[in-house]
């Protein structure tokens, strides 16, 4: 399972922090990327960007923001920051599993959070 | 690589053979998968590698395709049917999904 967690209201001009904890699997394991998501109100889904257990990590261009998306082994969780964030990031963000090779796919999704950026 | 899907909508009823479309913007070969989201959920991996089905997803889902035109087909819509469905292309960065098709009760 995964789950995401981190303040649903953002600033402007702040950062956005997510973090997704996995439970009944490790993060640590080799068959695996792990993967963040948004869905703004109303519209479709956006790939925000994936990292793999050592850390290596791969963007997707939707994301205006800066982004950073790192690991924990240790705490089996992932995270997710956006920086500078505008209204425009205002979605519901998913974590993901997405395995490794091909053909790939994101098997498991967390049910998602909703980050709204507002003064 | 961008993702078309038509139609965004359609209504249909209990019983009806449903079919949506996706197609490519250059040839993805097979990879494409196929999601279902219902309202407040999260989505759920239908159809991977064009024509996989994921484990547990009724034998009524199928899809089929190669190059750049892809479809999900329903064969008899159930009542957990009525949803949202996105494509996906699985065969270059950055993951683009295609932007939706909401099935709907007629």
């Amino acid at each position: 399972q995964l789950q995401e967690s981190g303040p649903g209201l953002v600033k402007p001009s702040e950062t956005l922090s997510l973090t997704c904890s996995v439970s009944g699997g490790s993060i640590s394991s080799s068959d695996y990327f792990w993967g963040w998501i948004r869905q703004p109100p109303g519209k479709g889904l956006e790939w925000i960007g994936d990292i793999y257990r050592d850390g290596s990590t791969y963007y997707g261009p939707s994301v205006k923001s800066p982004v950073t998306i790192s690991v924990d082994t240790s705490k089996n969780q992932f995270s997710l920051r956006l920086s500078s964030v505008t209204p425009a990031d205002t979605a519901v963000y998913y974590c993901a599993r997405r395995l490794l090779g091909a053909p790939t796919r994101f098997d498991y999704w967390g049910r998602g959070t909703l980050v709204t950026v507002s003064s | 690589i961008q993702m078309t899907q038509s139609p965004s909508s359609l209504s249909a009823s209990v019983g009806d053979r449903v079919t949506i479309t996706c197609r490519a913007s250059q040839s993805i070969n097979n990879f494409l998968n196929w999601y279902q989201q219902k309202p407040g959920e999260a989505p759920k991996l239908l159809i991977y590698a064009t024509s996989r089905l994921q484990s547990g997803v009724p034998s009524r889902f199928s899809g089929s395709g190669s190059g750049t035109d892809f479809s999900l087909t329903i064969s008899s819509l159930q009542p957990e049917d009525f949803a949202t469905y996105f494509c996906q292309q699985s065969y270059i960065t950055p993951w683009v999904f295609g932007q939706g098709t909401k099935v709907e009760v007629e």
